[in-house]
């Protein structure tokens, strides 16, 4: 089974609220990271936020890692229609394989 | 300019055929990898390389055989095609293994006839 489970599968939200997807794993890792992926392109890098880590921001985004529960939370705050997109966590389980969740398709609303 | 590039962008074909996707990076990184992504968004790793040393094989069938001829270069070729092969399949590169980010392609949407 894979490495990294995100939640909730999906999420509709109105322009303007803030968003939060969490991301639960099963084994140690060295990091954790989120990706973004808008329809039919490639997956873009947000956030990497290493084990001795507990929190990070870059912009609207703040990433936290509480490594006692195994798990992950990505909050976008003041969210635009732009945001809309699928949201993955990808984990390298401390053996430098990587290894994605199914991800949380966040939709927008303008 | 593009940092990782895949070559075709959408491929359709029969049932059995054999087919090659290309990818190229102009990072300078090291590794590189091949994801297959399903119907249901499902990412998972097939290959990954090193300097063009295989590190990464998951449980993938042999008709699938990656090759790089160079660190920039890592290509997928896959034989006799099963209609099971039908995904998207993404490259992507980092520097240093995955404790690094890693950079995606634009995918090649395989449609296996």
């Amino acid at each position: 089974s894979q490495q990294g489970e995100e939640d909730p599968q999906a999420l509709s939200i109105q322009e303007g609220e803030n968003a939060t997807m969490n991301c639960s794993y099963k084994t140690s890792i060295n990091n954790l990271q989120w990706y973004r992926q808008n329809s039919g392109r490639g997956l873009v890098h947000l956030i990497l936020i290493r084990s001795n880590e507990r929190e990070k921001h870059s912009g609207r985004l703040r990433v936290t890692l509480d490594t006692s529960k195994k798990s992950s939370s990505l909050l976008i705050t003041a969210s635009r229609a732009a945001d809309t997109a699928s949201y993955f966590c990808a984990t390298d389980g401390g053996s430098y394989i990587p290894t994605f969740g199914r991800g949380t398709s966040l939709i927008v609303h303008p | 300019d593009t940092a990782v590039s895949q070559t075709p962008k959408y491929l359709v074909t029969q049932m059995g055929n054999d087919k090659s996707i290309k990818c190229e990076q102009n990072l300078g990184h090291d590794t590189m990898y091949w994801y297959k992504q399903d119907s249901k968004k499902f990412l998972k790793i097939m290959f990954s390389y090193n300097n063009k040393e295989l590190i990464i094989n998951e449980t993938v069938p042999n008709r699938f055989s990656p090759k790089s001829p160079d660190k920039a270069h890592l290509n997928l070729h896959i034989n006799s095609l099963e209609l099971g092969d039908s995904a998207v399949y993404f490259c992507a590169s980092s520097q240093v293994r995955s404790q690094e980010t890693q950079y995606f392609g634009p995918g090649t949407r395989l449609l296996v006839l």
